[in-house]
């Protein structure tokens, strides 16, 4: 069965430097999202990717964070500088195209990124 | 926008006892339901989803949920449960539009005792 996978799977960095999470979504999936989930809090959106443009994203989501679909499999989220706060595990997600958004969003194991 | 709330973060239960699992939301907007699970070290999966039709929706491993529009509830059952279903467990909403994020609750980690 197809799946989405997601690398590394843990990353350590210091805080200021950048970081890039990698996705590779199901392959017949036209949109794309970006999850995560900080230590003993709920899972939070952070944006969603189609046709190769951000079609919705959160307060979270601000001038640090920026996505890319740079090769038409690899879906990835790039944090600029990171802070302490950004330390979380970080879900990718994909589903199929169809009216009304009913489709499953599948997801990735995830990446646990500590900022220290 | 939606909310939702579980209102249990925690249920520890004995194996081949029932169990339920509390889902509320709020939204200004008709919504699609949904049940994930996360089995330890694993990412996200779908266990049963409320698009439309028949209130009562099933999954293939004996895990029911139940739309109530009145109640803006969606509770998620299970007559027996088996160890192997330690998990944490999320309930979580979409608007129906096209390329809706979902908006999860909490948790709540099932912990099945032998």
């Amino acid at each position: 069965e197809p799946e989405v996978t997601q690398t590394p799977s843990h990353q350590v960095t210091q805080m200021g430097q950048e970081v890039i999470l990698r996705c590779v979504p199901i392959s017949n999936h036209l949109y794309f999202y970006w999850y995560r989930q900080i230590l003993g809090q709920k899972v939070e959106f952070l944006v969603s990717f189609y046709n190769n443009e951000i079609s919705e994203k959160s307060e979270i989501f601000d001038d640090q964070f920026s996505v890319e679909r740079p090769d038409g499999s690899n879906f990835t989220l790039k944090i600029r500088s990171t802070k302490l706060e950004d330390s979380a595990m970080y879900f990718c997600a994909s589903r199929e195209r169809s009216a009304g958004g009913q489709e499953t969003q599948y997801f990735g194991p995830g990446t646990r990124l500590l900022v220290l | 926008a939606q909310s939702v709330t579980q209102l249990d973060s925690q249920v520890p239960v004995f194996e081949e006892a029932p169990v339920e699992l509390r889902c509320n939301y709020s939204s200004s907007v008709s919504v699609y339901l949904f049940w994930y699970v996360q089995y330890p070290n694993q990412g996200l999966q779908l266990l049963l989803k409320y698009l439309s039709g028949s209130t009562l929706v099933e999954s293939i491993n004996g895990f029911e949920a139940e739309f109530n529009k009145s109640q803006t509830s969606f509770h998620l059952r299970k007559p027996s449960v088996h160890i192997s279903d330690t998990a944490e467990y999320f309930c979580a909403v979409s608007a129906k539009a096209a390329g809706n994020k979902l908006t999860f609750g909490g948790g709540t980690r099932v912990l099945v005792k032998p």
